[in-house]
């Protein structure tokens, strides 16, 4: 049973650039949550997405912003990335009504020059 | 606004000696209580968590941790320590209903020497 899968796992994009990263969640879940993991720091929530809508945010920039499809997957998009940007992102997957029981993909090292 | 604390960055213990990191928490009420470890460029994996009845919760890899009202804590323990436990242990609530978005901790680096 695969897990929650994430791509690319690292990217590398010049300032002023715009990066999609994509995750397909675990077999059975529908609900997609995003967060950054800076260097040296814990896990930031950006957003989570049910039912293809933005239902919760954190306190993100709109140059933040995201997608869900119909299949439950999930695209995190970043515009004008700043060097502030150079994060791990994490994906997480769960099932409603029991959001907390996530599963976490390994992530996409984002570097930004 | 609700804030998770870990007041240890970097912990150091030899192997088979026992551990206990920290975690305290600021909420209005009793959140859900997680802790989460990460081994080098990985994701995130759940240890235990804690939603009600015994304080005392077991996980996985041998861990335990105990939830403490009185003193908005649930520290993570271990009896002895192994080498491949050596990783980054992230405390994390969520909000006892809503959407459960987690609020993580800073996160305790452990390094085990053997």
């Amino acid at each position: 049973d695969a897990g929650v899968t994430q791509s690319p796992t690292h990217l590398i994009k010049t300032r002023g650039q715009q990066v999609t990263l994509r995750c397909s969640p675990k077999s059975g879940h529908d609900t997609v949550s995003w967060y950054q993991q800076a260097l040296g720091q814990g896990p930031q929530f950006i957003f989570q997405y049910y039912e293809e809508e933005e239902r919760q945010r954190g306190n993100f920039p709109d140059r933040f912003s995201g997608h869900q499809f119909p299949n439950y997957s999930s695209e995190l998009n970043v515009n004008a990335l700043l060097l502030g940007d150079s994060a791990l992102y994490l994906c997480a997957s769960s099932l409603p009504g029991q959001g907390v029981g996530y599963t976490f993909g390994s992530g996409t090292r984002l570097t930004v020059v | 606004a609700q804030s998770v604390t870990q007041p240890d960055i970097h912990i150091t213990v030899s192997e088979g000696a026992s551990l206990e990191l920290r975690c305290n928490y600021s909420y209005g009420a009793t959140p859900y209580l997680f802790w989460y470890v990460q081994s080098p460029g990985q994701g995130l994996q759940l240890l235990l968590k804690y939603f009600s009845g015994d304080t005392l919760v077991q996980g996985i890899k041998g861990f335990e941790a105990e939830f403490k009202r009185s003193q908005s804590s649930f520290n993570l323990r271990k009896p002895s320590v192994h080498w491949s436990d050596a990783a980054e242990y992230f405390c994390a609530v969520a909000l006892s209903g809503g959407y459960n978005k987690l609020i993580f901790g800073a996160g305790t680096r452990l390094a085990v020497h053997p």
